[in-house]
């Protein structure tokens, strides 16, 4: 079983629709959680970073961490075209800087 | 924002020589830098933690003596491949810590564009 699960998709959305990500991960010792947004054959961007449980927004995007069920979610408010791409979560025991241990990433297309 | 360079960004080389991969930070100093595998369709998994100065960290796995790593200044750490053959064809990326924002909010990795690798 991989630390960190992550449906592959691809997920495909019409323009304007939410896009739900969601990560289930099995290490308690995560404290630290990221979103980030690899286009084809790009590294990836940092999107979303949250410590611990909560909710954080920022402009269309909304993270969720729940570490009691160990169950984290991106949420992509308004999606736009440009929004396609392969989103991957991330997690550290230590902050964002320190090793990061990711998902296997899921495809978005957003449809105009 | 941090920028993080790599070069080349696409290299083709015959099966049994050597390739190396130069990782930059261009505007901060990374005494940290991680490199990166992915395989198409696969996630980013970690090969080598570098520490400028001292030994890299390699995970579990990962043949310490197949790829060389050298953080020789703290600003550039290179991944060299050695004697590559097909199936280490992938997409290698790096990326630096920023020491200046260690432990702060803005604690995290900048990842460069990637280095495509193709052994044939």
């Amino acid at each position: 079983q991989k630390e960190v699960e992550q449906d592959p998709g691809p997920l495909s959305v019409p323009e304007g629709a939410i896009v739900s990500l969601n990560c289930t991960y099995s290490n308690s010792a995560f404290q630290y959680f990221m979103w980030y947004r690899q286009y084809s054959r790009k590294g990836p961007e940092l999107l979303m970073y949250t410590y611990s449980s909560g909710n954080k927004e920022d402009g269309r995007f909304t993270a969720q961490v729940d570490k009691s069920s160990k169950y984290i979610s991106l949420f992509i408010r308004d999606s736009q075209p440009s929004d396609s791409a392969t989103y991957l979560c991330a997690m550290s025991a230590g902050a964002a800087g320190n090793k990061l241990t990711f998902g296997g990433g899921t495809r978005v297309l957003v449809k105009p | 924002g941090a920028v993080v360079s790599q070069h080349p960004s696409w290299v083709i080389c015959k099966s049994g020589t050597s390739v190396k991969i130069e990782c930059r930070s261009l505007d901060f100093q990374a005494t940290t830098m991680f490199w990166y595998r992915q395989f198409p369709k696969q996630s980013l998994m970690l090969m080598a933690t570098s520490n400028e100065g001292s030994k890299a960290t390699y995970e579990q796995g990962v043949e310490k003596d197949k790829f060389l790593i050298n953080h020789a200044s703290l600003t550039l750490s290179t991944l060299t491949v050695t004697s590559a053959h097909p199936e280490d064809s992938s997409f290698y990326i790096c990326s630096a810590r920023d020491p200046g924002l260690a432990g702060g909010p803005l604690d995290e990795q900048y990842f460069g564009p990637g280095t495509r690798l193709t052994v044939t």
